[in-house]
């Protein structure tokens, strides 16, 4: 079946860094979706991306979708503690029945 | 507004018995997901539905079931409770069918 890895699991920054969360596919994909959830709260959708070589930005956030539809990422620019959180990439074939998430990368950010 | 209103937030089950978990969305969504979460896992869609009285398995559907009355709500029952069913439980609605895009604050439960 359809495999959506993140990675890191983990990631610690000082604030004010960059970073960076990888999502890859076993499988082409025809739209990614990321969520963000913070510590006890259930998930937010943060964006949907659908094109080939797609770029689209949230103020610090940049979301990217592979050329070959099969990887994405997300970048946060000078990291916030209002961050924190795990945010999750999802991938889909197709409709939400085929929506595969990754299992999440949780970011803390040191004050 | 208040998008997605799950209950209950909490509750702890004895194995075998059963349970029915209430989920509402004031927003007119056609879509409607029951998701779980396990600890470092992502989200897996146990059922979703399409519209009123209309309901989908998903990824996980054994030993839970659905329905859908009234567009604005979403049950899941747990007809016998098993261990393996402890989670967090995510009711989500959607204007479309790409995806959720609303949650619920969610629904902690144990099985014992």
């Amino acid at each position: 079946g359809q495999q959506v890895m993140q990675i890191p699991q983990y990631q610690h920054v000082q604030e004010g860094e960059d970073f960076t969360t990888y999502c890859n596919s076993s499988t082409t994909l025809s739209n990614i979706q990321w969520y963000k959830q913070r510590p006890g709260g259930h998930p937010v959708f943060l964006i949907q991306l659908v094109k080939s070589g797609e770029v689209k930005k949230q103020k610090r956030l940049t979301f990217q979708f592979g050329e070959a539809k099969k990887n994405s990422s997300l970048h946060i620019t000078a990291t916030q503690t209002t961050d924190v959180g795990t945010y999750f990439c999802a991938g889909s074939l197709g409709s939400a029945r085929q929506l595969t998430f990754g299992s999440g990368t949780q970011l803390t950010v040191l004050p | 507004n208040a998008g997605v209103t799950q209950t209950p937030k909490f509750r702890v089950l004895k194995t075998g018995q059963s349970m029915t978990l209430l989920c509402a969305q004031d927003m007119n969504h056609e879509y409607m997901y029951w998701y779980r979460q396990d600890p470092g896992m992502g989200l897996r869609l146990i059922h979703y539905s399409v519209g009123e009285g209309t309901t989908a398995k998903g990824e996980v559907p054994d030993g839970y079931n659905v329905s859908r009355l009234k567009k604005q709500n979403f049950l899941l029952g747990l007809e016998s409770a098993a261990p393996s069913q402890t989670s967090v439980y995510f009711c989500a609605s959607s204007y479309d069918l790409w995806g959720p895009r609303h949650f619920g604050d969610g629904t902690r439960l144990s099985i014992l």
